[in-house]
């Protein structure tokens, strides 16, 4: 079936440091690729999408990167700050599925001044 | 002006009784959902109804029970609780059966 596999948190890391959270996903046909944030305490925003391979989602200077011969959607940031300490969680839709999302285990993110 | 909203935040009960969530969007979409967190915060999907029709009906114990009564509101209702039915409930909306999800704030249900 469809999945999502992160790599395990927690990660920590200092300001200012390069972050790369890894996703690789299984699918049925062609999903689309999603990173959702959720802060202490909230909801899930969307941070980011990509609907196609090679297509590159960003925001809030992080990216991701569609990538289908590795089936792949790595999140990276240059730069972290403190207020970036949230979990994490790459996701995706198949179509066809009613916009169901299938969520990775989340990642959780800790960033030390 | 939440644009999803959720009720209550928190919901603490006893093992076999019967509860609630409510849930509102003021987005004007027309397709909603339940997505249930478990304590390690893995999430998945529960329901999903688009135009008050259910479309998505995940392997769930038929204890659970959703209900769109508009499109601006899906609730849900779970019936004889158990301990295992604690976790955050979240609540989401999109345009429509495709596009961005907008979550809810979460229920957080204690099961005692």
């Amino acid at each position: 079936g469809d999945s999502v596999t992160q790599m395990e948190g927690p990660v920590t890391l200092s300001e200012e440091a390069f972050l790369t959270i890894n996703c690789t996903y299984t699918a049925t046909g062609y999903p689309s690729l999603f990173w959702y944030v959720q802060y202490p305490g909230e909801g899930l925003q969307l941070l980011l999408k990509a609907t196609k391979a090679d297509d590159k989602g960003s925001n809030k200077g992080f990216e991701a990167t569609y990538r289908k011969e590795t089936t792949s959607f790595h999140l990276e940031k240059g730069s972290v700050q403190v207020s970036d300490s949230a979990v994490y969680f790459c996701a995706l839709s198949v179509p066809g599925g009613y916009n169901k999302l299938i969520f990775g285990a989340g990642t959780r993110l800790a960033v030390h001044p | 002006d939440t644009a999803v909203s959720q009720t209550p935040k928190y919901l603490v009960t006893q093992m076999g009784n019967d509860k609630s969530i409510k849930c509102e969007q003021n987005l004007g979409h027309d397709t909603m959902y339940w997505y249930k967190q478990d304590s390690k915060k893995f999430l998945k999907i529960m329901f999903s109804y688009n135009n008050k029709e259910l479309i998505i009906n995940e392997t769930v114990p038929n204890r659970f029970s959703p209900k769109s009564p508009d499109k601006a509101h899906l609730n849900l209702h779970i019936n004889s609780l158990e301990l295992g039915d604690s976790a955050v409930y979240f609540c989401a909306s999109s345009p429509s059966a495709s596009g961005e999800q907008f979550f809810g704030p979460g229920t957080r249900l204690t099961v005692l």
